[in-house]
């Protein structure tokens, strides 16, 4: 079964603009999150989609959104961007909601703002 | 929403020695507590978790014990290795992460 796979793996944007990011879950799985990892400041939840549906969000700004699709690929956005953005974005894809069971993490997204 | 902090931020053992690594939350209400390793350059991937149901479970050299009304859960290593060397998260009850444990076993 193929892993959770993400694109672009690395993103080099300038502040003010916008980014797209993408992630196909573990064929299968109804739950995709997305966290922000950076040196200083561990894992930090975004949000989780289950069948199209946001169910929880966390205590990030309103320029980062998100969104699942019917196949359960989901997307995340960031506008308006900032330094303080660069980390690596990393989505998990799990079978059923993401505090009931094991989550396979993707290899993350590297964005760099400048 | 949920906190959860974990602690040391920084281990080093020597090798063979047993590590622990503690995390504790506030809130109640959940049946699953995880625990993932990421090693440099890699993304984070389940190493044990436990369900509120039991207190202990042990997968070879790792162990993790639940105290629910204490509300926190340990991370157990024995016999540490080399290849232990990493960072360890917990999982709090609402997937909130803790801040990450470093690893460093010394050869």
């Amino acid at each position: 079964k193929a892993g959770v796979t993400q694109t672009p793996r690395y993103l080099i944007k300038t502040r003010g603009q916008q980014v797209t990011l993408s992630c196909s879950p573990i064929s299968g799985h109804r739950s995709v999150s997305w966290y922000q990892q950076t040196p200083g400041q561990g894992l930090q939840f975004l949000f989780e989609y289950f069948s199209e549906t946001q169910r929880n969000k966390g205590n990030f700004p309103g320029r980062f959104s998100g969104r699942q699709f019917s196949n359960s690929r989901s997307e995340m956005n960031v506008s308006t961007l900032e330094l303080g953005d660069s980390a690596l974005y990393l989505c998990a894809s799990s079978l059923n909601f993401r505090a009931e069971g094991e989550q396979y993490f993707g290899p993350g997204t590297r964005l760099t703002v400048t | 929403g949920e906190n959860v902090e974990q602690h040391p931020s920084t281990l080093s053992v020597q090798e063979g020695d047993s590590a622990v690594i503690k995390c504790t939350y506030s809130d109640s209400a959940s049946n699953y507590f995880p625990w993932y390793k990421q090693e440099l350059g890699k993304r984070p991937q389940l190493i044990i978790d436990i369900r509120s149901n039991v207190g202990e479970k042990k997968d070879q050299r790792i162990a993790v014990t639940l105290n629910k009304t204490a509300k926190h859960f340990s991370l157990h290593i024995t016999e540490t290795q080399p290849e232990d060397s990493a960072v360890y998260f917990c999982a709090a009850p609402d997937m909130r992460f803790g801040a990450g444990t470093r690893l460093t076993v010394k050869p």
